[in-house]
């Protein structure tokens, strides 16, 4: 089956860019999204279709995909950044949805 | 407003049978896909299957199939994830999600149920 692979944790300090990747063989050719979980809390979709927002997410979040690297950025890191961001993606050969095994977003 | 409404914490002993549901409101029930997620404890997050209750159209992980059932009551707005027979191994929290598409993520989430499998 498809493998997603996130590095497990990323430090970033407060201002700067956040750039949190997802790799998978010719992940590029799929659509891929992203969502936050803060501590206790459901996820929450902040990217769908590589780099679009659904609405109430900030600009400040933002997608992008080619080759076989997915990539989340995050601009101008505030405190409340501070969770656990997943990629996914539709495996169209194996009709099935895959999660990566989650990035870890620390705010220094 | 959209709203995915999950059922309450469940304990059970291994062995029993499970349901759990998702029940939808604020949009049109049988126009979206039904999404179910495992979160086992300190772990990420794994997908399990999903469902169109329009047609009960349903697609399910290899790694779930056989192991659980996804269902939709389309006159209650509610799907459902059910185990006829629990294992500790099932202790976590599932998520519901909506998606428009089942390629689509998920754009709106339940609560979470909590599964607690313990003798």
């Amino acid at each position: 089956s498809y493998v997603l692979t996130q590095p497990p944790s990323v430090s970033v300090a407060p201002g700067q860019t956040a750039r949190i990747t997802c790799g998978g063989n010719n992940i590029g050719s799929k659509s891929v999204h992203w969502n936050q979980q803060k501590p206790g809390q459901a996820p929450v979709l902040v990217v769908y279709g590589d780099s679009d927002r659904p609405s109430g997410i900030p600009e400040r979040f933002s997608g992008s995909n080619s080759g076989n690297t997915a990539t989340l950025t995050i601009s101008r890191v505030e405190a409340g950044d501070e969770a656990d961001y997943y990629c996914q993606v539709w495996d169209t050969s194996s009709d099935q949805g895959v999660f990566g095994g989650g990035t870890k977003l620390t705010v220094l | 407003e959209v709203q995915l409404v999950q059922s309450g914490a469940e304990v059970k002993k291994p062995g029993e049978s499970l349901k759990i549901s998702c029940e939808g409101s604020g949009y049109i029930f049988t126009n979206y896909w039904i999404g179910w997620v495992r979160q086992m404890p300190g772990k990420g997050l794994e997908w399990m299957g999903i469902i169109y209750p329009g047609d009960s159209d349903t697609r399910y992980s290899p790694s779930f199939q056989g192991q659980v059932t996804i269902s939709a009551d389309k006159s209650i707005s509610t799907a459902y994830l059910q185990w006829s027979s629990v294992k500790a191994s099932d202790t976590a929290i599932y998520y519901c999600a909506r998606h428009a598409d089942a390629a689509r993520g998920g754009d709106y989430w339940g609560q979470g149920t909590l599964v607690t499998v313990s003798s």
